[in-house]
């Protein structure tokens, strides 16, 4: 069963807009990452959050996470027609080496 | 450093036919994954290796599903025989550190498009 589930499933923006995806999961986790996956390519790693974290910032991303809601939101800021990609939050395993990835969120960005 | 290589980026064959996927991951990284991603059931972790060896392969949908890791370079997903409903993009992913270490993002290759007429 998918463990982190995005939403919205679709978003279309302008270019400079803010883009804001969310993400709820189920159980209790040690941290959790939000990953790109761009048309035709792999996922590429974007930022992780700890669980014993509230937000963190990367360049124009910033992650916020909350423990006891159960969700964490991707904040997108000044977007960009390359922005335009498929995101997707994991949740770690506690125990395994292991992720759960939800369905991800499809972002499109128009010039 | 090179990212993880998979091989090939498209394969097209016929149901009942022998389909082996090859990847190659990030010199140093201590764990390996195969993922099978389809529009339906998204991303789904098939199995993961540790130190070249299978640590969970509850994933693996059936029999004809295998996977090997010889060596830290080298592990290839075999499905014999394949059948029109495998059609999916594989990915494999590699990573150094395991969930104790509590950071373990994942490098992906660009997976290969698995279509089984």
């Amino acid at each position: 069963s998918q463990q982190g589930e995005e939403d919205p499933q679709a978003l279309s923006i302008q270019e400079g807009e803010n883009a804001t995806m969310n993400c709820s999961y189920k159980t209790s986790i040690n941290n959790l990452q939000w990953y790109r996956q761009n048309s035709g390519r792999g996922l590429v790693h974007l930022i992780l959050i700890r669980s014993n974290e509230r937000e963190k910032h990367s360049g124009r991303l910033r992650v916020t996470l909350d423990t006891s809601k159960k969700s964490s939101s991707l904040l997108i800021t000044a977007s960009r027609a390359a922005d335009t990609a498929s995101y997707f939050c994991a949740t770690d395993n506690s125990g395994y080496s292991t992720l759960t990835f939800g369905k991800g969120t499809m972002l499109l960005v128009s010039p | 450093d090179a990212g993880v290589i998979q091989s090939p980026w498209h394969e097209v064959t016929e149901m009942g036919q022998e389909v082996t996927l090859r990847c190659k991951p990030i010199s140093g990284h201590d764990y390996l994954f195969w993922y099978r991603q389809t529009m339906m059931r998204g991303l789904e972790l098939l199995i993961y290796f540790n130190n070249n060896v299978p640590i969970d392969d509850s994933g693996m949908p059936e029999d004809r599903f295998s996977a090997k890791m010889p060596n830290a370079s080298f592990s290839t997903l075999k499905i014999q025989p394949s059948e029109p409903r495998d059609s999916a993009v594989y990915f494999c992913a590699s990573s150094k550190l395991g969930w104790q270490d509590g950071n373990q993002p994942q490098h992906f290759g660009d997976g290969t498009r698995l279509s089984i007429l």
